[in-house]
Formats: C-alpha cells, sequence, structure tokens
C-alpha cells in the first residue's frame, strides 16, 4: 500500500537551532515528493518538488533532499517566522497519479 | 493569475442539510483535487479528475458525498444529507497533469461545521 510517513510529529527549536525533518515513503513508482508548509487558518503553501535520488533544493533556510526512500527537510537557523506546519506528499506514476500526504511535522520556533 | 478560489471561506449548517462547496482552479491547469483535513486524519483525497473526468474517487467516504465537474474552470463537492463527522476543512487543488508541473496548489479552504 502506498504510504507517507513524517517524523518527528513535532519540533520546538530555539531560533537559530538546525535541524531537520523526516518524510519516508512506501510507493510503487515515484512520479514526485513534494514540501509544502501549511500556515494555520490557510491552505498548504508550495516549497519544494523532487524527482529523483540524489537530487536537492533549496530556498531560503530551507533545503529539501531525496533519497530512494525518504527525504528530508533542513532546516538551518530557523527564525520565528519559520514555525508552520510541513507537509510531505507523493505522486505516484500508479494509482491514477493521485497526491497523497503525509501527517505533517509541526514546527515551533522560540525567538 | 488568483490561484485556486474556493467557496465559501466559512460554512455552518445543521444535520441533515445539503452543502455544496465550489472551486475554480487554476487557469490551465487539468488536473483537481479535492482534500478533506481532520486534527485526526491529516490531509485525505476525497477525489481527483484529470481532464474533467473523475478518475479516483475511492477517498469518497460514503454516498452522501459527490462531486462534479462540469468544465475545466469549475468543480463542486456536495454532501447529502450532511451530518456533524463532516465538519473539516475542505480544500481544493489544482495542478498540471503532466510534465515537470505536477506539484498541486491550494485554495484557502472551507471550514465547514455541521451542527
Amino acid at each position: 500500500e502506498d504510504q507517507v510517513t513524517q517524523s518527528p510529529e513535532a519540533l520546538r527549536l530555539q531560533e537559530g537551532e538546525s535541524s531537520s525533518l523526516n518524510c519516508s515513503y512506501t510507493v510503487s513508482g515515484l512520479r514526485g515528493l513534494f514540501w509544502y508548509r501549511q500556515d494555520p487558518g490557510k491552505g498548504p503553501e508550495f516549497l519544494f518538488t523532487l524527482y529523483s535520488a540524489g537530487e536537492e533544493k533549496e530556498k531560503e533556510r530551507l533545503k529539501a533532499t531525496l533519497t530512494k526512500k525518504e527525504s528530508f527537510l533542513h532546516i538551518t537557523a530557523p527564525k520565528p517566522e519559520d514555525s508552520a506546519t510541513y507537509l510531505c506528499a507523493v505522486r505516484m506514476y500508479s494509482s491514477a497519479s493521485k497526491i497523497i500526504f503525509g501527517s505533517g511535522t509541526r514546527l515551533s520556533i522560540r525567538p | 493569475d488568483a490561484g485556486v478560489i474556493q467557496s465559501p471561506r466559512h460554512e455552518v449548517t445543521e444535520m441533515g442539510q445539503e452543502v455544496t462547496l465550489r472551486c475554480k482552479p487554476i487557469s490551465g491547469h487539468n488536473s483537481l483535487f479535492w482534500y478533506r483535513q481532520t486534527m485526526m486524519r491529516g490531509l485525505e483525497l476525497l477525489i481527483y479528475f484529470n481532464n474533467n473526468v473523475p478518475i479516483d474517487d475511492s477517498g469518497m467516504p460514503e454516498d452522501r458525498f459527490s462531486a462534479k465537474m462540469p468544465n475545466a474552470s469549475f468543480s463542486t463537492l456536495k454532501i447529502q444529507p450532511s451530518e456533524p463527522r463532516d465538519s473539516a476543512v475542505y480544500f481544493c487543488a489544482s495542478s498540471l497533469g503532466q510534465g515537470s508541473g505536477t506539484e498541486a496548489f491550494f485554495g484557502q479552504g472551507t471550514r465547514l461545521t455541521v451542527v
């Protein structure tokens, strides 16, 4: 069964304390892996797409990496405004190319 | 482009009433998704359209739920009759179905409360 698992469920960091969020997936035929940011009361906001193992994407303090089984979202020297829920999603070649989401990691950055 | 537009933003209805949620996808996108988000279950895919045709509705919880996409610029999700357990935030998302633009872009959601 296609599955996406994120860890940890919640993460509290001090401002400037770097860390990583994990997304592991079990799918048949990965078409793309996506990272989103979601703020309270809003829809998920697209951050990155990764297509193949070894690929990396960066945006400000965020860097996403991909292996054959998992993806990491590295946060370097985070600021309070980086506090949000980060969601990982995958799109498969099978299952009519639908997109399924993990349960997310709630990130809180203390000043 | 204004992005994916959903209406209404909030809906409060009584149990047993019909509820219709609306979505206008991004122009040029040919894939459209309806998701439901709750604290307990996260983001669940309800149904997925490609070129206005329903491709996968395996996530639709029961026959009370139905979705249509009469044209490339409009979709509806209907719940009839509504029940308190349907209370959630419903998101619509759209994407290009092919090539490099496979990521989905979301609307702001409709917060549904059934009392």
